[in-house]
């Protein structure tokens, strides 16, 4: 089973500021990732797939990157709304796995 | 619009049976995979199954596997997931997920049903 280790786990920040999120692969996946956002109940909501390619209707200031074992979600520019938990899962190989998540909080 | 609706969610008590539903509409369900992911009390989430588009392919993750069934009916456009031999550490929220690729990452997600298991 491909693991995937996310950090930090927690990254406070305030509106405006950049958001650097990790996620980390215990083998390499190509670029056979994806990464969700998701709000207090409210169910995952995809941003970005195969690494770097964004979702239908998501803003550009999400940008994904990495290949491999090492990715990255980048936020330019945090909005109110963008403050959520992030998740990062992989479709390498059965079985599919998620990260243990991202909470970019207010700080 | 994509629509997935869960329901079937409930309390039950260890080792009891459960089946829960995701009605989908607003896509052609037949052409797409689906699978559920479920989400414990202030966790992450964890996939649990996987059913291919004409539903002769699964797949299971190994913490239900031999408790858990997948299936689909097309012609209603609804995906099923039987749970057998509950356990407390299946309470969650199951959320059914419409794969976009193969394998799949998931597009589309349904708001998700609550499952607990306790006596």
């Amino acid at each position: 089973e491909i693991v995937l280790t996310q950090s930090p786990a927690t990254l406070s920040l305030s509106p405006g500021e950049r958001a650097t999120l990790s996620c980390r692969a215990s083998q390499g996946v190509s670029s056979y990732l994806a990464w969700y956002q998701q709000k207090p109940g409210q169910a995952p909501r995809l941003l970005i797939y195969d690494a770097s390619n964004r979702a239908t209707g998501i803003p550009a200031r999400f940008s994904g990157s990495g290949s491999g074992t090492d990715f990255t979600l980048s936020i330019s520019r945090l909005e109110p709304e963008d403050f959520a938990v992030y998740y990062c899962q992989q479709r390498s190989n059965w079985p599919l796995t998620f990260g243990g998540g991202t909470k970019v909080e207010i700080k | 619009e994509v629509q997935l609706l869960e329901s079937g969610g409930g309390l039950v008590q260890p080792g009891g049976s459960l089946r829960l539903s995701c009605a989908a509409s607003g896509f052609t369900f037949s052409s797409y995979s689906m699978s559920w992911v479920r989400q414990a009390p202030g966790k992450g989430l964890e996939w649990v199954s996987f059913i291919n588009s004409n539903g002769g392919t699964t797949y299971f993750a190994d913490s239900v596997k031999g408790r858990f069934t997948i299936s689909r009916d097309n012609s209603k456009s609804t995906l099923y997931l039987q749970m057998t031999s509950l356990r407390v550490e299946d309470t969650a929220v199951y959320y059914c997920a419409k794969g976009a690729t193969w394998p799949p990452h998931f597009d589309y997600w349904g708001q998700g049903t609550l499952l607990t298991v306790s006596s």
